[in-house]
């Protein structure tokens, strides 16, 4: 079973530039949530998405912004780049919604988020 | 306060010996409980998830969770070189929110 696929693994990007990172779930899983990690802050949660539909938002300015496409693929983008936007950023899937139950411990159940191997932005 | 605290570490070990790592939290509606595992320039990969006080069991590896103290652990026995990772913790609350709040994370090292 393929796993969680982000590109590009790296770039760099320079204050006031946008970018669009990429991130094909695991096939079947159609919710998609983006994380961000800093050394400084740890993870922290970006927004997820669920059939096209953004489903919760963590505490991120508006230039970062989501979407999700029919075949649960997602972009991510953030405009007008500035120096603390430099991160890991981390895409996982889950089929988070798709089972009512959730409460099943199972490594693929409902509540347990895949992880891709992250796109690493660095701004200059 | 943070709604997840982890002391960061770095934590250093011989070969063989027991880990134990502690997150702490502050928000009561957190009901599912899990420890991932991240190694250098990889994304986290799940190791134990549980949903209720008590201990949970897989091979190596022992999640503890007591909800009374708002308190979670995961033990590593024997522990090896390969377990040399960043350990986090992560939780999430009931319903809907598929949100994780994770923990900073511990740098664990394994020496042989």
């Amino acid at each position: 079973k393929a796993g969680v696929t982000q590109t590009p693994r790296y770039l760099i990007k320079t204050r006031g530039q946008q970018v669009t990172l990429s991130c094909s779930p695991i096939s079947g899983h159609r919710s998609v949530s983006w994380y961000q990690q800093t050394p400084g802050q740890g993870l922290q949660f970006l927004f997820e998405y669920f059939s096209e539909t953004q489903r919760n938002k963590g505490n991120f300015p508006g230039r970062f912004s989501g979407r999700q496409f029919s075949n649960s693929r997602s972009e991510m983008n953030v405009s007008t780049l500035e120096l603390g936007d430099s991160a890991l950023y981390l895409c996982a899937s889950s089929l988070a919604g798709q089972n009512a139950g959730g409460t099943r411990g199972s490594r693929y159940g409902a509540n347990v988020l895949t992880f891709g191997a992250g796109s690493r932005l660095t701004v200059l | 306060q943070k709604e997840v605290e982890q002391d960061p570490g770095p934590l250093s070990v011989p070969e063989g010996a027991i880990v134990s790592l502690n997150c702490t939290y502050s928000n009561s509606a957190f009901q599912y409980f899990m420890w991932y595992r991240q190694y250098s320039r990889k994304g986290p990969e799940l190791l134990m998830y549980t949903y209720s006080s008590g201990n949970k069991e897989d091979g190596r590896f022992t999640a503890q969770v007591d909800k009374s103290s708002k308190y979670i652990s995961l033990f590593i026995r024997d522990s090896q070189p390969s377990d040399s990772a960043t350990y986090l913790c992560a939780m999430k609350s009931g319903g809907s929110n598929y949100k994780l709040t994770f923990g900073k994370g511990t740098l664990l090292t394994v020496n042989p």
